[in-house]
């Protein structure tokens, strides 16, 4: 079975500097990541997945996630926060044989002006 | 068109009370799902539906009943509900069920059990 774990129950950055999300996960095989942002009484967007090739993937609004085989990790990144991006993450798996999506617990990202 | 579009937005029902939830897409997925969440939490799958099957059903009580008219429509049924049932109620769709497909979500329906 598949499963994602997102360390940090909240992160705080101030606008301008770089932020980190991070995840793990374990999965039996190649395993298919996902980043997703959730606003206040909304639904999930979503910002950018990884399927295979590079290990650096862009997504949207300025994210980019990279993926670590050796460590399982999948974190997501962006050069400079923005206030805006406050907001709920959400990280992602399937496995190669899976056709259900599960979800890690989420990280609060609360950028200061 | 790329949305889901869930209707009601919110809903407030009795213990007693029948209504449905709504979720619709034109993007030509094949693949719908309902998941609830509560407060601040992730996501929970309830169903899945593949080619207007069910395909996977996780143990979820049978006073919600999801139902698949046609490949652009789900519904999901609630009768009987619990005030712990409250929660948003969200709709998402994909190309396939294969694992390389992300899927879009909509903006979900906020219920109260009362």
């Amino acid at each position: 079975a598949q499963s994602v774990a997102q360390p940090e129950d909240q992160v705080n950055v101030a606008e301008g500097n770089p932020l980190t999300v991070k995840c793990t996960y374990s999965v039996s095989g190649n395993p298919y990541l996902f980043w997703y942002v959730q606003y206040p009484n909304r639904g999930l967007q979503f910002l950018l997945k990884y399927i295979t090739g590079d290990n650096l993937v862009k997504g949207s609004y300025g994210f980019e996630a990279e993926f670590n085989k050796s460590q399982t990790s999948f974190h997501l990144k962006k050069p400079s926060a923005l206030v805006s991006d406050s907001a709920l993450y959400f990280c992602a798996v399937r496995g190669p044989w899976g056709n259900k999506l599960v979800f890690g617990a989420g990280t609060i990202l609360r950028v200061k002006s | 068109d790329t949305e889901v579009t869930q209707t009601p937005k919110h809903l407030v029902m009795g213990m007693t009370n029948k209504k449905s939830l709504k979720c619709e897409q034109h993007m030509g997925h094949r693949a719908m799902y309902w998941y609830k969440q509560k407060a601040k939490k992730p996501p929970e799958l309830m169903f899945v539906y593949s080619y207007e099957k069910l395909s996977i059903n996780e143990s979820v009580p049978s006073r919600f009943s999801p139902e698949c008219p046609n490949s652009s429509l789900l519904n999901l049924h609630l009768h009987a509900l619990q005030p712990e049932d409250s929660a948003l109620y969200l709709c998402a769709s994909s190309q396939a069920t294969g694992p390389n497909y992300g899927y879009t979500f909509g903006s979900g329906t906020r219920l109260t059990v009362v």
